[in-house]
Parts: C-alpha cells; sequence; structure tokens
C-alpha cells in the first residue's frame, strides 16, 4: 500500500509568522511530487510539481524542496498572511502512467 | 482562462436513483480523473481515464462507474444511488506529455456537493 503523509493536520498561526509543513512518501520508484492548495469553496490548484532530488522551487512566499532519497518534502510559507489560509495538499506519483496519490492534507489558519 | 467545470455545484438524490455527474475540459488534456473527498480522508480516486473510451479503476470503484466518448468530457454515473455516496466529488484533467504521463499538475474543476437521502 502506497501512502502519503502529511503533518501537521491543522495548524493556527498569526499574520506574520513563518511556518512549514511535511510530506512523506514512499522513497522507492519516485517519479514526481505535487503540491496543491486549497482554499475554501475554490477549486484546488497547483503549487509546484517537482521531480528530482534536491528540487527546490519558490513561488512568492511559498517554496518547496523534495528529498526522494529519504522520501520527504517541506513546504515553507514566509510571513503568513490571511489569504493564505488553505489546506495545502501533498500528492505522489510513482511511476508513469499512474494517478496521484494525495495525502490527507495540512489545513492552515492565519490570523491577522 | 483555461477550466474545468462540473455540471452542478450542489446535488440533492434519493437512494436508487440514478446519478450523473458530468465534467467537461477545455484544455485538450488527455487524462481526466474523479476523486471524492471526504472529512479525515482526503482525497480518494474513484476512476481516472487517460484516452477517449479508456478508464482505469481508482481506489474505490465500487458502486460508481464512467464514460469517456468525447476528449473533453468524462462523467461520473452513480448506477443507484446509496447514502454512504453521499460526498464532494472533485473531477480533473491533466496533460498526458509525449509519454502518456499522469505527472503533470492537475487542474480541478469546482466540485459537487452531492447528498443522497
Amino acid at each position: 500500500i502506497l501512502n502519503v503523509e502529511q503533518s501537521p493536520q491543522s495548524l493556527h498561526v498569526q499574520e506574520g509568522d513563518s511556518t512549514n509543513f511535511t510530506c512523506s512518501f514512499p522513497s522507492s520508484n519516485f517519479y514526481a511530487l505535487h503540491w496543491y492548495r486549497w482554499e475554501t469553496a475554490k477549486s484546488p490548484e497547483a503549487l509546484f510539481v517537482m521531480t528530482l532530488n534536491g528540487d527546490e522551487k519558490k513561488k512568492g512566499r511559498i517554496s518547496a524542496t523534495l528529498n526522494t532519497k529519504e522520501g520527504y518534502s517541506y513546504l515553507y510559507i514566509k510571513g503568513s498572511q490571511p489569504e493564505d489560509s488553505a489546506t495545502y495538499l501533498c500528492a505522489y506519483n510513482n511511476q508513469a502512467g499512474t494517478a496521484l496519490i494525495f495525502g490527507k492534507g495540512t489545513t492552515l489558519s492565519v490570523s491577522s | 482562462d483555461v477550466k474545468v467545470t462540473q455540471s452542478s455545484r450542489y446535488l440533492v438524490k434519493r437512494t436508487g436513483e440514478k446519478v450523473f455527474l458530468e465534467c467537461v475540459q477545455d484544455m485538450d488534456h488527455e487524462n481526466m480523473f474523479w476523486y471524492r473527498q471526504d472529512p479525515g480522508l482526503g482525497l480518494r480516486l474513484i476512476y481516472f481515464s487517460y484516452d477517449v473510451k479508456m478508464k482505469e479503476k481508482g481506489d474505490i470503484p465500487e458502486g460508481y462507474s464512467v464514460s469517456r466518448e468525447k476528449k473533453e468530457r468524462f462523467s461520473l454515473i452513480l448506477e443507484s444511488a446509496s447514502t454512504n455516496q453521499t460526498s464532494m466529488y472533485l473531477c480533473a484533467s491533466s496533460w498526458a506529455g509525449t509519454s502518456g504521463a499522469t505527472y503533470n499538475e492537475q487542474f480541478f474543476g469546482p466540485g459537487t456537493r452531492l447528498t443522497v437521502l
């Protein structure tokens, strides 16, 4: 059974705080790792797709790293804002032609 | 502006009814997916399709079927709706690329919240 684990399940931070989440996945037969942001009443939107060990990607205040050898990825948010409040989903793909396996998500709440 | 649309945002059906959920994408994507999302369980794959008339079972296909007669449209069918199929249903699509891979980012529709009474 292929499992994607995300932690923490939820967290609450103050505006301006920096935070990070973890995604763990099986390290064998790695193909790709995705991060999605899902805001309430909206559709999930892709943040990053990473395929190479050591990959680091950045979009504004959000960045992600990937370690395929040990099977984890971190998502960082610098200086959290209320509009960052959302559920952040991690998804893993272990070979070409197969569908993504999603974690249960980390729900972030940012207070002003 | 690329789009994945779903036929209804909210739907209420009775037990035993046949239910059709429609999904249309305008990005000429080869791959299309149906998920359901339940509290505490995350997104679970029901079926996916990598080409017209092709389909693959996901993690929880029981009680569902799908149809893909045209590239842009992927339908999810509940043959006889049951109360345990009350859920949020999300459709997604992705580009296959030259290798037919499903690693490319997925574009999601707005979801259909189905209630079966």
